[in-house]
């Protein structure tokens, strides 16, 4: 069974704070997203990462994917207090149906 | 579009009671999903579906069933409730299963309490 560990599980800034977030497995994925969950509503994508060392932006959020496909990190910068929320990864390893494996989960909440 | 939509909201149930969440999507995904996501748990895949007629079992599948006879309808039943069912419970569509291009597309979900 494959595992994907988020760190750290809850933060809590000041606005306009920096931030990384990072999601780790001990297997290679295929690919990688990113989801946002708001409270109340369902994970929205915010990004897919395919390719190691991959770099992607999102206006204030930049994701990262690592070289050997086995780590991705989200890093957020001048964070608002409209970036809080629940950040999910969630990783293909491959296979037929490509289910999607989630992480743990963190917890952000920007303060104004 | 109205995307992926569940009823209840909200349900309290008692144990042994049975009950079914439904999921409705409109996009003509192929693939669906049923989740919960429990407290610093992430989300835990219960069944999904390649297609009308076709389901299979995720993760955590004792304690529900699943059937899907439409592309739109993939209705999730609990039987015999038990308090380990408490959780918040998401139905999730793709329209592709690969990666990459599989982005699914989230409910609202539905918040269960067993007591």
């Amino acid at each position: 069974t494959q595992l994907l560990e988020q760190s750290p599980q809850f933060l809590s800034i000041q606005e306009g704070e920096n931030l990384t977030v990072y999601c780790n497995s001990s297997s290679v994925f295929s690919s990688l997203q990113w989801y946002r969950q708001e409270p109340g509503e369902g994970p929205v994508l915010l990004v897919t990462v395919v390719t190691g060392g991959e770099v992607k932006k999102l206006k204030r959020l930049t994701f990262q994917f690592g070289d050997a496909r086995k780590d991705s990190s989200l890093h957020i910068t001048a964070a608002q207090p409209g970036d809080t929320g629940l950040y999910l990864c969630a990783a293909s390893y491959g296979g037929a149906t490509n289910k999607l494996i989630f992480g743990t989960g963190t917890l952000l909440a920007v303060q104004p | 579009n109205a995307g992926v939509t569940q009823t209840p909201k909200f349900r309290i149930l008692k144990i042994g009671q049975s009950m079914t969440l439904q999921c409705t999507q409109d996009m003509n995904h192929n693939y669906m999903y049923w989740y919960r996501q429990d407290p610093g748990m992430g989300l835990k895949l219960i069944y999904y579906s390649v297609g009308a007629g076709i389901t299979d079992k995720g993760e955590v599948p004792n304690g529900y069933n699943v059937s899907r006879s439409t592309t739109e309808d993939f209705p999730l039943r609990l039987e015999l409730a038990a308090p380990s069912q408490t959780s918040v419970y998401f139905c999730a569509s793709s329209l592709f299963g690969g990666a990459p291009y599989n982005e699914q597309f989230f409910g609202p979900g539905t918040r269960l309490t067993v007591l």
